[in-house]
């Protein structure tokens, strides 16, 4: 049973580029979240998705990011006009979603820098 | 203050050392308690989950503190290989399934 997927693992951008990040959760797993580690910090979360829906997006900036988990396909953050405090590495993570003590797993994140 | 917190450390101990680490909560309706371990820019990785009447696995133990809103590892015989940053984490009583993540304590097991 493959794990969470993630890709790419390593992303450079120039600043005012879009950068696009991919999350494949575990099979079985419907609930997708996104989180951010900036360099020296902890995680924090951005955004939880289910199947075509946006469940919470409290953690997400208000301008520029964007996510989407369709109904076929990866999860999708998307980053517009990067620029270089944006650099950091974005894991997802995945969960059945049954209960509020499922444990999520996480893939092996992506990092961004922007030059 | 932040919803969870942690001693960043290091801390630095030698083999065979038992160390202990604490964190604590400011929402007392938080439901669900774990500890990830992270090692140096890799992936979050679950090392147990935390419950009221304490558990155990193997060489570490996990007690929760409902009443002082803490939460404890204790990890002994330690072993070079537990080299991390040890990670607490809280998920919301809000119902999104979100969890808030500590900052993270790091250990060095010294030879």
């Amino acid at each position: 049973n493959a794990g969470v997927m993630q890709n790419p693992r390593h992303l450079v951008r120039r600043r005012g580029q879009e950068a696009r990040l991919r999350c494949s959760p575990m099979k079985g797993h419907s609930h997708v979240y996104w989180y951010r580690q900036l360099p020296e910090e902890g995680l924090k979360f951005m955004v939880y998705l289910q199947k075509e829906n946006i469940i919470d997006e409290s953690g997400m900036p208000k301008e520029r990011f964007s996510a989407e988990f369709p109904k076929e396909g990866p999860s999708i953050l998307r980053i517009q006009q990067v620029v270089r405090g944006d650099s950091a590495a974005y894991f997802c993570a995945s969960s059945p979603g049954r209960t509020l003590s499922d444990t999520q797993y996480f893939g092996p994140g992506t990092r961004l820098t922007v030059l | 203050r932040k919803e969870v917190e942690q001693d960043p450390g290091p801390f630095n101990v030698p083999e065979g050392a038992t160390v202990a680490f604490n964190c604590t909560y400011s929402n007392s309706a938080s439901q669900s308690f774990f500890w990830y371990r992270q090692d140096c820019r890799k992936e979050p990785k679950l090392l147990m989950s935390v419950y009221s009447s304490g558990n155990e696995d193997g060489r570490f133990t996990a007690q929760l503190n409902r009443a002082s809103q803490y939460i404890s590892l204790l990890i002994r015989d330690s072993k070079l290989s537990d080299s991390a940053t040890y990670l607490c984490v809280v998920n919301t009583p809000s119902g999104t399934y979100k969890y808030i993540f500590g900052t993270g304590t790091r250990l060095k097991v010294l030879a």
